[in-house]
């Protein structure tokens, strides 16, 4: 079965630009969230959705945001990119239904980011 | 605040036992994840424990919890070169919810 995807795999942008990143959950989970991977670091929480809302959000600033959309998707959107945005976004699942429980988040393999 | 605090790296050599040790400072955890990031991927789930259990066993892995110390430790039995990876510790208060992830352990394994 598939588990949680991403795309793209890997872009790359210049300071200033916008980026939009895309995540498929497992198929009957309703939950995503996002996270910011720095080279070298654990993962930091970006935002979560659940049903469409946003359920929880990190420590980020205004220029990143995101959505959840009917079918469950999501996106990550970043304006005005900083070099400091260069990182791996990853992208979790969760669920009552379909692979799992709601207690586990499986993650993507996530978009490598590079801002030049 | 929240903190999780791994130590930076660990080598072994293949068949004997591996130790990843974490500790947390939130005494509202009620769930606290090990997962596992080879090279270039995403995170793996490996095993997860609530904050009532003492410890959980899952074929070579086992997870012992000590609430009194927060502390959070991963065995891995006879370890295997396939087990190189980057092992994160994380916590969170409710189920489905945010994850906070100490910095990682980079699990080396000699043959």
């Amino acid at each position: 079965d598939a588990g949680v995807t991403q795309s793209p795999t890997h872009l790359i942008k210049t300071r200033g630009q916008h980026v939009t990143l895309r995540c498929s959950p497992i198929s009957g989970h309703k939950s995503v969230s996002w996270y910011q991977q720095v080279l070298g670091q654990g993962p930091q929480f970006i935002f979560q959705y659940y049903e469409k809302e946003e359920r929880g959000r990190g420590n980020f600033p205004d220029r990143f945001s995101a959505r959840q959309f009917p079918n469950y998707s999501s996106e990550l959107n970043v304006n005005a990119l900083l070099l400091g945005d260069s990182a791996l976004y990853l992208c979790a699942s969760s669920g009552t239904s379909g692979r799992g429980s709601y207690n586990e988040q499986f993650f993507g393999p996530g978009t490598r980011l590079t801002v030049l | 605040g929240e903190d999780v605090e791994q130590s930076l790296f660990l080598s072994v050599r293949e068949g004997d036992s591996s130790v990843i040790n974490c500790t947390y400072t939130d005494s509202s955890s009620t769930y606290l994840y090990w997962y596992k990031q080879e090279p270039g991927a995403g995170l793996q789930l490996l095993t997860y424990i609530f904050s009532n259990m003492d410890m959980k066993q899952d074929q070579r892995l086992t997870v012992l919890l000590n609430k009194k110390d927060k502390h959070l430790s991963l065995r891995i039995a006879d370890t295997q070169t396939g087990d190189s990876a980057i092992y994160f510790c994380a916590e969170s208060f409710n189920a489905g919810n945010m994850l906070t992830f100490g910095g990682g352990t980079r699990l080396m394994v000699k043959p």
